[in-house]
């Protein structure tokens, strides 16, 4: 089975800094998705961003990244220029790429604060 | 224009009692999913259904069922409610192996 570990419970970082959070995960599929989500004080779940494993580029979205490091099975995001509405939960998880095995696996989640 | 919307939002009840949280989604999904998120925050996958067939079925007692009468609507009935099952609900969609889209949760108190 699938499973993914955020070893950061906490994390903070000043106004306009970048910060790293860390994911690891451990699979023996070679195609599957990886993910983060974002989960602010309204507990809505937003997709932050998205990397498919058989890609070799990093994605990136604005002032979200990731450093995708599949033969490390390791999935950090980074916040550059981090702003007050970056504060939430973040939450790292999993999908196979296989037909009917769509569940998302979650890490434990990292608690990001942002201070002014 | 929401697009995955539960209701409701909160639902405070004793134990023993039965409730149904409701779900549904404007996207045009193929697949819809129930998630549980505990006091600890860790969300795990209970049940998912594609085009209203039931694939996922995570060791979830058995007073919780789900029911999707439709592509665009899967809700959760939970019989006999225990002090256990308070969480927050998610429902999520998406369409065949594409991101999923959450709904805004439903905070269940057992008391």
């Amino acid at each position: 089975a699938q499973t993914v570990t955020q070893s950061q419970p906490e994390m903070s970082v000043q106004e306009a800094e970048t910060v790293t959070l860390s994911c690891t995960y451990d699979t023996s599929e070679s195609d599957y998705y990886l993910f983060w989500y974002k989960q602010p004080p309204s507990r809505q779940m937003i997709l932050v961003i998205r990397q498919e494993a058989y890609k070799q580029q990093n994605a990136t979205e604005n002032r979200f990244s990731v450093n995708f490091q599949k033969a490390a099975k390791s999935f950090s995001l980074k916040i550059s220029d981090s702003q007050l509405g970056d504060a939430a939960m973040y939450f790292c998880a999993y999908r196979s790429a296989s037909r009917g095995a769509q569940k998302l696996v979650f890490g434990q989640g990292t608690r990001l604060t942002i201070n002014p | 224009d929401t697009a995955v919307s539960q209701t409701p939002k909160y639902l405070v009840t004793q134990m023993g009692n039965d409730k149904s949280i409701k779900c549904e989604q404007n996207l045009g999904h193929d697949t819809m999913y129930w998630y549980k998120q505990d006091s600890k925050k860790f969300l795990k996958i209970m049940f998912s259904y594609n085009n209203k067939e039931l694939i996922i079925n995570e060791t979830v007692p058995n007073r919780f069922s789900p029911k999707s009468p439709d592509k665009a609507h899967l809700n959760l009935h939970i019989n006999s409610l225990e002090l256990g099952d308070s969480a927050v609900y998610f429902c999520a969609s998406s369409q065949l192996t594409r991101e999923q889209y959450f709904g805004p949760g439903t905070r269940l108190t057992v008391t």
